[in-house]
């Protein structure tokens, strides 16, 4: 079956503008979270949503990063006034929610640099 | 001081030789341990997974932990070039909305030569 995917798979953009990035989760899988890996590290947790609802976004590291899932399925990370610092791979993960021992699966992440 | 440290290496070794890669953690609230495999540009692919103290094998490979020593171990035997990749350690806890956060080591970066 289709795993997660997120879109694009790469994006330049210029410091100071609005970014988008887009995951879309394994069909029936009601957690999905975000996460961010910078070169040379391990992904680091930003938001985790249940459902439609952001359940926990103490992983966002200021106010430029938004994320929303209107219909609990597909998932827009937005980033405002993008900074060279934001660059990384930005990867999002889906797992069936709702149980303590529950696997993430990966997409292939976005790989976002700013200039 | 990180949750979780692992040495990135990178390491690399001859075919068929036998990999030990490890990690160890601070936090005592972690309740899952896995590792993943990273291969360049893709996402984590998810390798092992477990909860307790001991060994947990599947296949070629031997997740082990040890949670009184807050570490914990990935064995590959008959390590093959295909097994070159960067290799993540991950562990969950709980988070106040439900759901687990993952913190993951570095990683660590194999190569398997012919």
């Amino acid at each position: 079956g289709a795993g997660v995917s997120q879109t694009p798979s790469n994006k330049v953009t210029e410091k100071g503008k609005y970014v988008e990035l887009r995951c879309d989760p394994i069909s029936g899988h009601t957690a999905l979270y975000w996460y961010r890996q910078s070169l040379g590290q391990g992904p680091e947790f930003l938001i985790y949503f249940q459902g439609t609802g952001a359940a926990d976004d103490s992983g966002l590291p200021n106010d430029r990063f938004f994320a929303v899932r209107p219909e609990g399925s597909v998932s827009t990370l937005k980033i405002q006034r993008t900074e060279r610092g934001d660059s990384a791979v930005y990867l999002c993960a889906s797992s069936l929610g709702g149980r303590e021992a529950d696997t993430q699966y990966f997409g292939p992440g976005t790989r976002l640099t700013v200039l | 001081q990180k949750e979780v440290e692992q040495d990135p290496g990178p390491l690399s070794v001859p075919e068929g030789a036998i990999v030990s890669l490890n990690c160890t953690y601070s936090n005592s609230a972690f309740q899952y341990f896995m590792w993943y495999r990273q291969y360049s540009r893709k996402g984590p692919e998810l390798l092992m997974y477990t909860y307790s103290s001991g060994n947990k094998e599947d296949g070629r490979f031997t997740a082990q932990v040890d949670k009184s020593s807050k570490y914990i171990s990935l064995f590959i035997r008959d390590s093959q070039p295909s097994d070159s990749a960067t290799y993540l350690c991950a562990m969950s806890a709980m988070l106040t909305g439900g759901g687990n956060k993952l913190t993951f080591g570095t990683g660590t970066q194999l190569k398997v030569e012919l």
